[in-house]
């Protein structure tokens, strides 16, 4: 059974440029979260998606945006890179009807913006 | 979701087993205690979790004061593997109203296994 897996593995872009990232999530599981991690720092999650719509959002600007596909994959995709968006990426699959929700954590992306 | 407080950094020898404290004293009723551990650049690793029972998986146990201020977690023999940072986190289960259902991570503990 695959676990939650997440493309590409790093990535580098510039400043003013748009990225797009991948998660596919644990076999089973319906519900996607996404989280960003600065160096040093814990995650802080970004938003949550479940029957293709957002969930809840945690305090990330607009530039963040994603989607669920009927398969329950998602993409995060941010806009107009900053250099402060460098991060590594990390997505997370539960199932929502599971009254604990535990969320199950892929290898994340690590985006360099320079 | 309540907050917690953890050391910043533990050591533990090989095969011995690490303790691990978390406090939450402002812990709810309905609120679960969750642990992860994060080795570097990875992904965090869901570990246990528990409501107020203590409780064992084949990775670690939960042990939770009746109180539910603070918790343990417990790696029964550690190896250098188990080298990590450890998140305790507190969290309201679904649909009880309680805030985002984002995981709110603190700093954790860095846990060093020496040889």
């Amino acid at each position: 059974d695959a676990g939650v897996t997440q493309s590409p593995t790093h990535l580098i872009k510039t400043r003013g440029q748009q990225v797009t990232l991948r998660c596919s999530p644990k076999s089973g599981h319906d519900t996607v979260s996404w989280y960003q991690q600065a160096l040093g720092q814990g995650p802080q999650f970004i938003f949550q998606y479940y029957e293709e719509e957002e969930r809840q959002r945690g305090n990330f600007p607009d530039r963040f945006s994603g989607h669920q596909f009927p398969n329950y994959s998602s993409e995060l995709n941010v806009n107009a890179l900053l250099l402060g968006d460098s991060a590594l990426y990390l997505c997370a699959s539960s199932f929502l009807r599971d009254f604990q929700e535990t969320q199950y954590f892929g290898p994340g992306t690590r985006l360099l913006v320079l | 979701d309540a907050k917690t407080t953890q050391p910043p950094s533990m050591d533990c020898a090989e095969g011995r087993a690490a303790n691990l404290p978390c406090n939450h004293s402002t812990i709810s009723g309905n609120e679960y205690v969750y642990w992860y551990r994060q080795i570097h650049s990875q992904g965090p690793q869901y570990i246990i979790h528990g409501l107020k029972n203590n409780e064992t998986n084949e990775m670690a146990s939960l042990i939770i004061t009746e109180d539910r201020k603070s918790s343990t977690l417990i790696l029964p023999h550690a190896t250098l593997r188990d080298t990590a940072v450890y998140y305790c986190i507190v969290r309201s289960p679904m649909y009880s109203g309680g805030g985002a259902d984002g995981l709110t991570f603190g700093k954790g503990t860095h846990l060093i296994i020496q040889p």
